[in-house]
């Protein structure tokens, strides 16, 4: 069974700096979909930047950027120029081949002004 | 384009008491999936509808958690009866068609608090 794992409960970051969420996951299989959502306080998840296995480069999405590692199976997220509309619940999400997500616990993100 | 709808939005309950969340997916989209997420948890797959047909339902308890999704487009998910062990936010989520390339849209989930 794939696992998700978020190892920073919490983290926080001053305005207009970078922050990176770290995510590893656990599979053994080689063709899969990795995904970053993002749930602020009002509970809405939304789709951050999704990293498909295959491909080497890594994926952005204007401030959010992806390091995807896949033998050494990390996937982390790069916030740059961090804006307090980013304070939110973190997840990192694993879909193969059984077509569902794994999700992780969670990174609790805070950006101080 | 209207987004996942749910409702309610909150719920409490007693301890063995029956409980329904009603989710409209987004128009068109084929796949219907709902997730119980624990506080302090991500969310667990409960189900997943390819239409009005079930996927996968490994880790729905199936001796009080039922869903439906009649005519492949809105799904009601029913406990009974509650459990403390239930409360916890119940996402709704669609993608456009069976496969994991597609994205999942969430809706804003109902969260149910058992007394």
């Amino acid at each position: 069974a794939q696992t998700v794992t978020q190892s920073q409960p919490e983290m926080s970051v001053q305005e207009a700096e970078t922050v990176t969420l770290s995510c590893t996951y656990d599979t053994s299989e080689s063709n899969y979909y990795l995904f970053w959502y993002k749930q602020p306080p009002s509970r809405q998840m939304i789709l951050v930047i999704r990293q498909e296995a295959y491909k080497q480069q890594n994926a952005t999405e204007n401030r959010f950027s992806v390091n995807f590692q896949k033998a050494a199976k990390s996937f982390s997220l790069k916030i740059s120029d961090s804006q307090l509309g980013d304070t939110a619940m973190y997840f990192c999400a694993f879909g193969g081949g059984s077509e569902k997500l794994v999700f992780g616990k969670g990174t609790k993100l805070t950006v101080n002004p | 384009e209207a987004g996942v709808a749910q409702s309610p939005r909150y719920k409490i309950i007693e301890k063995r008491q029956s409980v329904a969340f009603w989710c409209n997916p987004i128009s068109g989209h084929a796949t219907l999936y709902w997730y119980q997420q624990i506080l302090g948890q991500g969310p667990k797959l409960l189900i997943q509808f390819q239409n009005n047909g079930v996927v996968d339902d490994s880790q729905l308890p199936k001796d009080r958690f039922s869903a439906e999704r009649l005519k492949g487009v809105d799904s009601t998910l029913k406990i009974q009866p509650a459990k403390l062990e239930d409360s916890a936010v119940y996402l709704c989520a669609s993608s456009s068609n069976r496969g994991r390339k597609e994205t999942q849209y969430f809706g804003p989930g109902t969260r149910l608090l058992v007394l």
